[in-house]
């Protein structure tokens, strides 16, 4: 099976950054994702990695290294609005069909004035 | 564009009563998820769709639990007598079909089900 591993919370100021590790174990690993989500509402898709290295997006960034099992979310320029759960997805290519994902608890981050 | 849309949005009943949620994938969307959210255990799945076969359903967690996708355009989860222990967010989500494997899948608003 799967691993995953990120911190349960989080708390940073406005106008900071902020980085939100995620750890996993799988044999097969075909791409990582990271979703946000805010309270009571949808995942909603934030970046994705199958390749190490950094994919920038805004103010947002992904890193990805498979040889470590390891990603990272980067948020810059922190707001309020950002305050919201992050979660950690990993699809692996022995699941069938590769569309599986198996998601980690995901991270909640406060971001404070 | 209209999104995943699931319905009820909210739905409280008493243990023992069948529970019937409702999904309508994003037109064109080859693949269907059904999930279950909870506090201590997160987002799990509990089962797949691919054109409107159930392609994987190890997640669903026993025979009261069932799922039906009659068609591209409608899914149901069914859960048949409910139990306490099943309250929870139950979210849809729907995906293109993943040449590259880069789709992300796309989340209805869920159904925040509670069971007395």
């Amino acid at each position: 099976g799967q691993n995953i591993d990120q911190p349960t919370e989080m708390t940073a100021t406005e106008g900071a950054i902020v980085q939100i590790n995620c750890t996993y174990q799988t044999s097969g690993f075909n791409g990582l994702f990271w979703y946000q989500q805010h309270a009571g509402e949808a995942p909603t898709f934030l970046s994705y990695n199958v390749l190490d290295g950094l994919e920038e997006k805004g103010r947002f960034s992904s890193f990805l290294s498979r040889s470590k099992g390891y990603s990272y979310l980067l948020l810059k320029e922190l707001q309020m609005k950002d305050s919201a759960s992050y979660l950690c997805a990993v699809r692996d290519m022995r699941d069938t069909g590769f569309q599986k994902l198996v998601f980690g608890t995901g991270t909640r981050l406060l971001v404070s004035p | 564009d209209a999104g995943v849309i699931q319905s009820p949005r909210h739905e409280v009943t008493e243990m023992g009563q069948e529970v019937t949620l409702r999904c309508k994938p994003i037109s064109g969307h080859d693949y269907l998820f059904w999930y279950r959210q909870t506090m201590m255990r997160g987002l799990e799945l509990l089962i797949y769709f691919n054109n409107n076969v159930p392609i994987d359903d190890s997640g669903m967690p026993e025979d009261r639990f069932s799922a039906k996708m009659p068609n591209a355009s409608f899914s149901t989860l069914k859960i048949q007598p409910s139990e306490p222990r099943d309250s929870a967010v139950y979210f849809c989500a729907s995906s293109l079909v993943d040449r590259g494997n880069n789709q992300p899948q796309h989340f209805g608003d869920g159904t925040r089900l509670s069971i007395l």
